[in-house]
């Protein structure tokens, strides 16, 4: 069955520290989608990527950037040089079939000034 | 682009009586959309699937009496919760999905039953 862990509930750092999310999936389908949602205090989930099974190029976008290798079922999220903008639950799901998302329990981080 | 609204962002109602939320796709079509449930500290959790047009498509253990779905058209869904009770106090969170099985949240509604 599909599953999302993301391990780390709570991370804190210090402004400026480079932080790593992980997250591990188990799935048996051989085509699929991989996601990252940042939800702010605010409660509004904010699409960060999408990774298809196919495309294990990492990505970059600004301070942010993602590994995804398939020979670990792993797709871990870095921010460099964090903020305390970053503070928030981070999400990553997986396509459940043609529609739906599994999501992990999220990693609430918290970036201290 | 992708814009998704959600009304009321928060609702306080008394037990018993019944509560409608809105959800709208402001500049994409959405033929399906998503309604989700999240407690404090916890994960979304999946309610139903809205596909324009028909029935929703609720997930084991929701009541399908008590969580009324519409999707009349290609820009809203509704989820109205009948007959609230204290326990269906919550945040409920919609969304709609993209071309490739992105999702695009709304803001969510808080719900409060007294």
């Amino acid at each position: 069955a599909q599953k999302v862990t993301q391990a780390q509930t709570e991370i804190s750092v210090v402004e400026k520290e480079d932080v790593t999310l992980d997250c591990v999936y188990e799935t048996r389908d051989t085509t699929y989608y991989l996601f990252w949602y940042k939800q702010p205090p605010s409660g509004e989930l904010v699409f960060l990527i999408r990774r298809n099974s196919f495309d294990e190029q990492n990505e970059i976008s600004g301070r942010y950037s993602w590994n995804f290798q398939k020979s670990t079922s792993s797709f871990n999220f870095t921010i460099t040089a964090s903020q305390v903008v970053d503070s928030a639950v981070y999400f990553c799901a997986l396509t459940l079939g043609a529609q739906k998302l599994v999501f992990g329990q999220g990693t609430r981080l918290t970036i201290n000034p | 682009g992708a814009v998704v609204s959600q009304h009321p962002s928060w609702v306080i109602c008394k037990s018993g009586t019944s509560v409608k939320i809105e959800c709208r796709s402001l500049d994409f079509q959405a033929t399906t959309m998503f309604w989700y449930r999240q407690f404090p500290k916890q994960s979304l959790m999946l309610m139903a699937t809205s596909n324009e047009g028909s029935k929703a498509t609720y997930e084991q253990g929701v009541e399908k009496d008590k969580f009324l779905i519409n999707h009349a058209s290609l820009t809203l869904s509704t989820l109205t919760v009948t007959s609230a009770h204290p326990e269906d106090s919550s945040f409920y969170i919609c969304s709609a999905r993209g071309t490739l099985y992105e999702q695009y949240f709304g803001p969510g509604t808080r719900l409060t039953v007294t």
